[in-house]
């Protein structure tokens, strides 16, 4: 069965780029979004169809798409970025989440 | 502004039914859209439960299928969750989700907790 794959954790430091990766074979034949979750909170979509931001997601959030990875971009990093990050796609009409990855803003 | 809401017992017995219901404002689940269910356990990650179209077809995730039902209540404006035959491995915060197949969840209620034990 499909699966994907994200590292379970990132920092980065205040002020500089994180980027959040999530593989799977041929990710990039398939349309993926993120989810931001801060803790007690209900998940929030920051990027859909690969690189689209809905509105309210800052600028500093995009997305890309290519081959076996897609990759979550975070410029100019805030320590209000700090939560759990989630990948998500679907396969044979079953949506699929990554395990997610705790971005820590040092 | 699309807004959901969970609602039901916090508590349930095991081998006994899960049911919630997602209560939606700002919009008519008749009018459009896919309306789901995600969990997630304690401490972990997501994992989808299933779909209802707004015509009433359904999507399970094949490792749950046999034990969900997802059905939609337009007169109520609400779509509902019931799960059979439950475990402690059932125990999970559910969130009830605006979905649009093969694309996004957006947006997410704010979580029920449900927990599996005698």
């Amino acid at each position: 069965s499909f699966e994907v794959t994200q590292p379970p954790s990132v920092s980065v430091s205040p002020g500089q780029t994180a980027s959040i990766s999530c593989s799977g074979d041929k990710l990039g034949e398939k349309f993926v979004c993120w989810y931001q979750q801060k803790p007690g909170q209900s998940p929030v979509l920051v990027i859909y169809q690969d690189t689209k931001r809905p509105s309210g997601i800052p600028e500093r959030f995009s997305g890309s798409n290519s081959g076996n990875t897609a990759t979550l971009t975070i410029s100019r990093t805030q320590a209000l970025d700090e939560a759990d990050y989630y990948c998500q796609t679907w396969d044979s009409s079953t949506a699929l989440f990554g395990g997610g990855t705790k971005l820590t803003v040092l | 502004q699309v807004q959901l809401q969970e609602s039901g017992p916090g508590l349930v017995k095991p081998s006994e039914t899960l049911s919630l219901i997602c209560t939606v404002s700002g919009y008519s689940i008749s009018s459009g859209y896919y309306w789901g269910w995600i969990r997630q356990p304690p401490g972990k990650g997501l994992e989808w439960i299933g779909n209802v179209f707004h015509g009433g077809s359904t999507y399970y995730n094949p490792s749950l299928k046999s034990r969900v039902t997802i059905s939609l209540d337009t007169s109520r404006n609400q779509f509902s969750l019931r799960l059979t035959s439950v475990t402690a491995a059932d125990t999970a915060l559910y969130y009830c989700v605006q979905s649009l197949q093969d694309d996004r969840f957006d947006p997410w209620g704010q979580g029920t907790l449900v927990t599996v034990s005698s």
